[in-house]
């Protein structure tokens, strides 16, 4: 069974310019999660899906960053106007709602210079 | 404010010994403790995980200790390796629909051979 993929695995950016992170769940997870992991910190939850739908997004910085999950399967993070404070791992993980089982992809390294 | 605290933030043992890791929280409605395992350039692993109903929980080398009353936890691994240098994290979980996993700052751990 493939595990959770993102894409790209490494992102450079100078401030002001925009990226988009690419998620694609374990087949069959109905719930993905984004997070964030700066450097020598734990992951820090961003938003969550069922499905298609927005579950939490109360820790998404809405003026700058939006997620889409528009079929329930694939998932799109998109940072406009990238700040060096966003340097962190953009991590994807899935499950399925009935668990508390995540399962993380290798994460997305972002840079902003 | 930290909801899920681990200690130590490093730790080294030798090859064969046993590594402790700690974890404590706050929130009494925390239900579900996973431990994570991340090895540089990769997304967490699930390690393994326990219950608010159960004291301990086993698999192979790796043991949970859970203790309700004081709001701890702990992760002992047994007869350490190289292979399990890496960082840990432990993270906690509410009750009810919602599935966001809190994390801890995480331990990381050096196995000397």
């Amino acid at each position: 069974e493939a595990g959770v993929t993102q894409s790209p695995r490494y992102a450079v950016l100078q401030e002001g310019q925009a990226v988009s992170f690419w998620c694609d769940p374990i087949s069959g997870h109905d719930t993905l999660y984004w997070y964030q992991q700066p450097r020598d910190q734990g992951p820090q939850l961003l938003v969550y899906f069922r499905d298609e739908a927005v579950i939490d997004n109360s820790q998404l910085p809405s003026d700058r960053f939006s997620a889409v999950r528009p079929k329930g399967t694939n998932s799109t993070l998109k940072i406009q106007s990238a700040k060096q404070g966003d340097t962190a791992t953009y991590l994807c993980a899935s499950s399925l709602h009935i668990s508390y089982e995540q399962y993380f992809g290798p994460g997305t390294r972002l840079t902003v210079l | 404010q930290q909801q899920v605290r681990q200690s130590p933030q490093s730790l080294t043992v030798w090859e064969g010994e046993t590594a402790i890791l700690n974890c404590s929280y706050e929130d009494s409605t925390f239900n579900y403790f996973p431990w994570y395992q991340q090895f540089p350039g990769e997304g967490p692993a699930l390690l393994i995980s326990i219950s608010s109903v159960s004291d301990k929980k086993e698999d192979g080398r790796f043991t949970i200790f859970f203790n309700k009353r004081e709001k701890k936890l702990s992760l002992h691994i047994t007869d350490s390796q190289p292979g399990d240098s890496a960082t840990y994290f432990c993270a906690a979980s509410r009750a009810g629909n919602t599935r966001k996993l809190i994390f801890g700052l995480g331990t990381t751990l050096q196995v000397q051979p």
